[in-house]
């Protein structure tokens, strides 16, 4: 399979905590992408970062890409019970199909 | 911008039976269309790609047959699943790009349940 691994599976932490969520991937890339999944509805992007870039922030969100270990982490920071949902992360290599990871189940307690 | 949209949102049939679900995009053209599904709890997993005008190309392991794919025009793509079978009950997700290098803009996703 080309489906990459996401690891947690799942994790819960305390409100205001960060999270942190990493991915593997099988094949050289030139984007990977990171998605989150509210229960039961369609993908929300997050952020992309390209091969050539090793570090990239938006907002809470901070996502690192290292490609020698085909690798990359989504970290939320202060997480708030909004964030609770899944986190995928999607790889594509000019192929424009995206592979998606097998997503990390984030739980926020109040 | 870059909306897309799917109807219905959620769609129950008897097996045997056929469902359409569409997918549109609302404020641009899209060049190409993914459709992908997603079994309670598990990732995404692309099922074909659909090029306006041209015939879709199916991933490997999904019945062409049984999932047809049309994309008759750059804002509508359509997946009719013919002979529904329990098994086929899952989450319908698509997509849509504008060029190549575009990102895929996702749909909010059809919840098809054959009983």
């Amino acid at each position: 399979s080309q489906q990459g691994e996401e690891d947690p599976q799942a994790l819960s932490i305390q409100e205001g905590e960060n999270a942190t969520m990493n991915c593997s991937y099988k094949t050289s890339i030139n984007n990977l992408q990171w998605y989150r999944q509210n229960s039961g509805r369609g993908l929300v992007h997050l952020i992309l970062i390209r091969s050539n870039e090793r570090e990239k922030h938006s907002g809470r969100l901070r996502v690192t890409l290292d490609t020698s270990k085909k690798s990359s982490s989504l970290l939320i920071t202060a997480s708030r019970a909004a964030d609770t949902a899944s986190y995928f992360c999607a790889t594509d290599w000019g192929a424009q199909k995206l592979v998606f990871g097998q997503g990390t189940r984030l739980t926020i307690n109040p | 911008g870059a909306v897309v949209s799917q109807h219905p949102s959620w769609v129950i049939c008897k097996s045997g039976t056929s469902v359409k679900i569409e997918c549109r995009s609302l404020d641009f053209q899209a060049t190409t269309m993914f459709w992908y599904r997603q079994f309670p709890k598990q990732s995404l997993m692309l099922m074909a790609t659909s090029n306006e005008g041209s015939k879709a190309t199916y991933e490997q392991g999904v019945e062409k047959d049984k999932f047809l794919i049309n994309h008759a025009s750059l804002t509508l793509s359509t997946l009719t699943v013919t002979s529904a079978h329990p098994e086929d009950s899952s989450f319908y997700i698509c997509s849509a790009t504008q060029g190549l290098a575009g990102l895929q803009y996702f749909g909010p996703g059809t919840r098809l349940t054959v009983t």
